[in-house]
């Protein structure tokens, strides 16, 4: 069955700090992958997908993923973390050749920063 | 400005009693769906519909039901047969011309038991 997971609930980094955020997932045909970043109480922002092509791809707030087929991941980074990157991030998986809405989410990571 | 906005922000329902969900959309999306959130537990699919009259359960369904009576709406009710209806509700929509547009949500509404 298809799965996402993410192994990390809780990460806290500081202020200008490196951040990577974990995400496994198990599907059998190439998966089309998605990261959703939460602010608390409200819905969720897309910051990045993959679909094909280049295997690290670029999204909003200088975030980049890279996919590993190898080892079935695709973590989420940022070079240098802001005191507005404090959320829930959300990794997905997407079924049915991209069908958008029937998406697996991980459980997800709550991001805590420092100052 | 275009967007999905989700009615009330705060619900309660009391024992034995229904309760309707709002969703609305002016993006002109063919494709709605709810969602459940609970803490630590990811999201959940509820119900989803590609097109008005028609919608399909998801992995959670049962205590709840939809309806598509409009291209713009998506209201979900949450049953009494919904034993654990507290959570947050997210819903959703995206195109389906392409396959890989985004999900735009709403911000939600909290649901909880009196």
């Amino acid at each position: 069955a298809q799965s996402v997971t993410q192994p990390d609930i809780h990460i806290t980094v500081s202020e200008g700090a490196s951040l990577e955020l974990r995400c496994n997932y198990s599907y059998g045909a190439t998966p089309y992958l998605f990261w959703y970043v939460q602010s608390p109480g409200q819905g969720l922002q897309l910051l990045l997908k993959y679909f094909s092509g280049d295997t690290l791809v670029q999204g909003i707030k200088g975030f980049e993923a890279e996919f590993k087929r190898s080892q079935s991941s695709f973590n989420l980074r940022k070079p240098s973390v802001h005191w507005s990157d404090a959320a829930e991030y959300f990794c997905a998986v997407a079924l049915g050749g991209g069908s958008q809405g029937n998406l697996i989410f991980g459980k997800g990571t709550k991001l805590s920063v420092k100052p | 400005d275009g967007g999905i906005t989700q009615s009330p922000k705060y619900l309660f329902r009391k024992e034995g009693q229904n309760v309707t969900l709002s969703c609305e959309q002016n993006l002109n999306h063919d494709a709605m769906y709810w969602y459940r959130q609970d803490p630590g537990q990811g999201l959940r699919l509820i119900y989803y519909s590609q097109i008005v009259n028609d919608f399909q359960k998801g992995d959670i369904a049962e205590g709840y039901s939809v309806s598509r009576e409009k291209k713009e709406s998506f209201p979900l009710t949450v049953t009494s047969a919904q034993k654990n209806p507290t959570a947050f509700y997210l819903c959703a929509s995206t195109t389906t011309r392409l396959a890989n547009e985004k999900l735009f949500f709403g911000s939600g509404t909290q649901l909880s038991v009196l």
